[in-house]
Formats: C-alpha cells, sequence, structure tokens
C-alpha cells in the first residue's frame, strides 16, 4: 500500500531564507508527483508536475526534485515571502489514476 | 477559462439526513475525481470517474456515499443518513484522463465544506 510521507510537518523561517519541503512515498511505481499548495479554507492549487520518468522542475522561485528509485521529492523554494505562507501538499499518482497526499507542511514566513 | 467549481461552498446539515454535493469540472476533462479532507487529517481519495468507463470507488468509506456524472461532465456526491464523522471538506479535481503514462494534472475546485450536526 502506497504511503506519502512528509517531513517536516510544520515550519517557521524568516523571509528571504532558502528552504527544502521533504516528501518519501513507500512504493516507487508511480505515474507522477505533484506538489500543491492549500491556503486556509481553500482549494489545492497545482506548483508543480513531475513525470516519474523526469528528474526535476521548475517555475519561479520553485525548483521541485524528483528521486523514483529512492521514494523522495524535495520542495526548493528561494528566497521566500510572507505570501509563500500555506500548507504544502506531496501527492503521488496511482497507475489506477487517483492521487495519494501526504498530510503536508504548513509554512510560515515571517516578514 | 473556468476552472473546477463546486456548489455549495458550506452545508450544514442535521445527522440522519442525506446531502448532495455538486462538480463542475473543466470543460473538456475526461477524468473527474472526488476527495475528502478530515480536520487534522490528510486528503483521501474517494472515487473517480473516466470517460464512460465503470467508475473506481474503492475509495469510498461506506455504501451510505455514492456518486454518479452525467453525460461525462457534471457529478454529484450523495452522502445518504449522514453522521458526524462525515463532516470534512469535499474537493473535486478534473483532468484530461489518466489512461496512458502521460502526465495529467489534475485541477482542484475550492471545495464543499459539509458539517453534519
Amino acid at each position: 500500500k502506497q504511503e506519502v510521507t512528509q517531513i517536516p510537518a510544520a515550519l517557521s523561517v524568516p523571509e528571504g531564507e532558502n528552504l527544502v519541503l521533504n516528501c518519501s512515498f513507500t512504493d516507487s511505481a508511480i505515474y507522477n508527483l505533484q506538489w500543491f499548495r492549500q491556503d486556509p479554507g481553500k482549494g489545492l492549487t497545482s506548483l508543480l508536475l513531475i513525470q516519474s520518468s523526469q528528474r526535476e522542475q521548475t517555475s519561479g522561485r520553485l525548483n521541485a526534485s524528483l528521486d523514483k528509485s529512492s521514494g523522495r521529492s524535495t520542495l526548493y523554494i528561494a528566497a521566500s515571502q510572507p505570501g509563500d505562507s500555506a500548507t504544502y501538499l506531496c501527492a503521488v499518482r496511482r497507475s489506477q489514476g487517483n492521487l495519494i497526499f501526504g498530510k503536508g507542511t504548513k509554512l510560515s514566513v515571517k516578514p | 477559462g473556468a476552472g473546477v467549481s463546486q456548489s455549495p461552498s458550506n452545508k450544514v446539515t442535521e445527522k440522519g439526513k442525506d446531502v448532495e454535493l455538486r462538480c463542475d469540472p473543466i470543460s473538456g476533462h475526461t477524468a473527474l475525481y472526488w476527495y475528502r479532507q478530515s480536520l487534522g487529517q490528510g486528503l483521501e481519495f474517494l472515487i473517480y470517474f473516466q470517460g464512460n468507463s465503470a467508475p473506481d470507488k474503492s475509495g469510498l468509506p461506506s455504501d451510505r456515499f455514492s456518486a454518479e456524472r452525467t453525460g461525462g461532465s457534471v457529478s454529484t456526491l450523495t452522502i445518504q443518513r449522514t453522521q458526524q464523522e462525515d463532516s470534512a471538506v469535499y474537493l473535486c479535481a478534473s483532468s484530461l484522463g489518466f489512461r496512458t503514462r502521460a502526465a495529467y494534472e489534475q485541477y482542484f475546485g475550492p471545495g464543499t465544506r459539509l458539517t453534519v450536526t
């Protein structure tokens, strides 16, 4: 059974700092991995999607890496801003189609 | 273009009543998914539809939960005889499809917050 774990559960950093969020999964047979952010009381916003054949994806200040063989992904946020404060969710896509989510990392960026 | 929409945004119901939650996927998306996010819990998969294929109901927690997708577009999630443990945010997502190895990104709606009193 696929399990997705995110560490740390919560993180507080000062503005401007670079940071790394971690995601691990137990079954390497995934189709893709998706990083989302969720703001309080809101739905999910997709940030980056990495196909199983890819090693990383970049969008602006965000960089996500994928090491399928070791069951790990990282989300790197450069020059963090208070607007980055949110919960970040990692999800892997099963062959059957649905996503399996971690419980998220709650990020707080202090001005 | 328009994203995934869900209605109502909030629903308060009494224990034992039935509720219906609606999802309008992105136009042209053939795959539709329902997930649930309970307080303090992660997001859990409930059910998904792909085109005219039989839906994958493997995530439904009990037979009180059912879903339909009419005309390959709008979907309704029905919860019968609601219980307090059904209180959660119900999220709908859609994507272009899934029966290939291509990466089909899932786009989520804002969710329906269900409170069972």
